[in-house]
């Protein structure tokens, strides 16, 4: 099966700039994970959903940070404006319903951010 | 935030085992213990989880203490393409509770 697709692979942008990170996640995958992952640390969720619904986003700087998941299957995650602390790699992961077992998810490779 | 303590980084022979511990000594009775390893520019991948006894797949083995207060990931012949970094995850199947990474071990396979 097709994995986790996700897009661009790389972006740099000045800082107070804006990006969007879009997602593809595996068909028929009812959650959707975003994680962000700081050089030198594991992922950290920054937000679920399942289907088109917001299930956490407890970890979301909602000041700068939005998401939305549009019929229930891509998924875009926006920065705007960015900051420097906001260079990570963006990991977006699927999983076939909310609560699968913990070896049911499938990450994408991720797209890496530099803010200058 | 995290229940695992592993060690930052730990190096292996090419061919031999590599053994990566894990301590998560507040487990609960109904958590179980991930393994995930993430290779350079790619996302994690799961390698094996269990609950209490020993699990063993086509990846790995994994090793769990009676106590169930620590665990061993056994990569049995490991090679250059293990070279990643290994994350050892108590996760509990309440429903909602999505995965929480820790630092995990960065393991390097010497040729």
């Amino acid at each position: 099966e097709a994995g986790v697709a996700q897009s661009p692979r790389y972006k740099i942008i000045e800082k107070r700039q804006s990006v969007a990170f879009w997602c593809n996640p595996i068909s028929g995958h009812a959650t959707l994970y975003w994680y962000q992952q700081i050089l030198g640390q594991g992922p950290k969720l920054l937000i679920q959903f399942q289907n088109n619904g917001v299930v956490d986003d407890s970890q979301l700087p909602k000041d700068r940070f939005s998401a939305e998941r549009l019929k229930g299957v891509d998924s875009t995650l926006k920065i705007q404006p960015a900051k420097l602390e906001d260079s990570a790699v963006y990991l977006c992961a699927s999983s076939l319903v909310r609560g699968s077992l913990g070896y049911g998810y499938t990450f994408g490779s991720g797209t890496r951010l530099t803010v200058v | 935030d995290a229940k695992t303590t592993q060690p930052p980084s730990m190096d292996c022979a090419e061919g031999r085992a590599a053994n990566l511990p894990c301590n998560h000594s507040t487990i609960s009775g109904n958590e179980y213990v991930y393994w995930y390893r993430q290779i350079h520019s790619q996302g994690p991948q799961y390698i094996i989880h269990g609950l209490k006894n020993n699990e063993t797949n086509e990846m790995a083995s994994l090793i769990i203490t009676e106590d169930r207060k620590s665990s061993t990931l056994i990569l049995p012949h490991a090679t250059l393409r293990d070279t990643a970094v290994y994350y050892c995850i108590v996760w509990g199947f309440s429903g909602n509770t999505p995965l929480v990474f820790g630092k995990g071990t960065r393991l390097s396979v010497i040729a």
